[in-house]
């Protein structure tokens, strides 16, 4: 199946540095990738919503400013946390849709985010 | 508002069948997905399913009835390593998926 890779799997910072969080599609095209954020024992909560070549779709509650995120290519997205907190330490994940809008979802390893 | 329900968690035997239950509520409908998620990892899809009907891949079946609004995950044979939380999601008329708060299952020996 198609792979998702996602970079760095874990990152240890400290307060108000920001992080950056890559995510590539190794052997296809995705137009669309999402970022999502899960905290322990909870479900994933979509973030935003990455099209190549156009700004981001963000959720309600989610902070544009602080979450930056970059789809320049059709392989890699890449989410930045500004000015991190400890409130931002989570799991962060990403997904790519393989073809269409009803294509399947791939996902990255995800990315363990604890800051001091 | 858009709401998808499962059970929070289940426990079953090794070698044993369980079925994870699915309601939902969506504004519009694309397709229902299942995932499976060991703790600390990210989820795997496991099935899709846009028609009505039983859908078998080897070990797991998904199940959907869009006039109920309902679907299951059935889990047959069950081995310890099929501890995990299994992730029901919805993609609705906008094509985003809604997801599930996902079902913690336990196997036992």
């Amino acid at each position: 199946g198609a792979v998702v890779s996602q970079h760095p799997s874990w990152v240890i910072c400290k307060s108000g540095t920001s992080v950056k969080i890559e995510c590539r599609s190794l052997d296809f095209q995705a137009t669309t990738m999402f970022w999502y954020r899960q905290f322990p024992k909870q479900s994933l909560m979509l973030m935003a919503t990455s099209n190549e070549g156009s700004k981001a779709t963000y959720e309600q509650g989610v902070e544009k400013d602080k979450f930056l995120i970059n789809h320049a290519s059709l392989t890699l997205s890449t989410l930045t946390v500004t000015s991190a907190h400890p409130e931002d330490s989570s799991f962060y994940i990403c997904s790519a849709r393989l073809g269409s809008e009803t294509g399947e979802l791939f996902f990255g390893e995800g990315s363990r985010l604890t800051v001091l | 508002g858009q709401n998808i329900d499962q059970p929070t968690e289940m426990t079953a035997t090794e070698g044993a069948i369980v079925q994870i239950n699915c309601t939902y509520q969506t504004s519009g409908f694309n397709g229902l997905f299942w995932y499976q998620q060991h703790a600390g990892e990210a989820p795997t899809f496991l099935s899709y399913n846009v028609l009505d009907g039983l859908e078998e891949k080897g070990r797991f079946s998904s199940f959907l009835s869009r006039s109920k609004g309902y679907s299951y995950l059935l889990l047959k044979e069950l081995q310890m390593k099929d501890s995990a939380s299994y992730l029901c999601a919805v993609m609705d008329s906008n094509y985003q998926l809604i997801w599930g708060a996902g079902t913690k299952l336990i196997i036992k020996p």
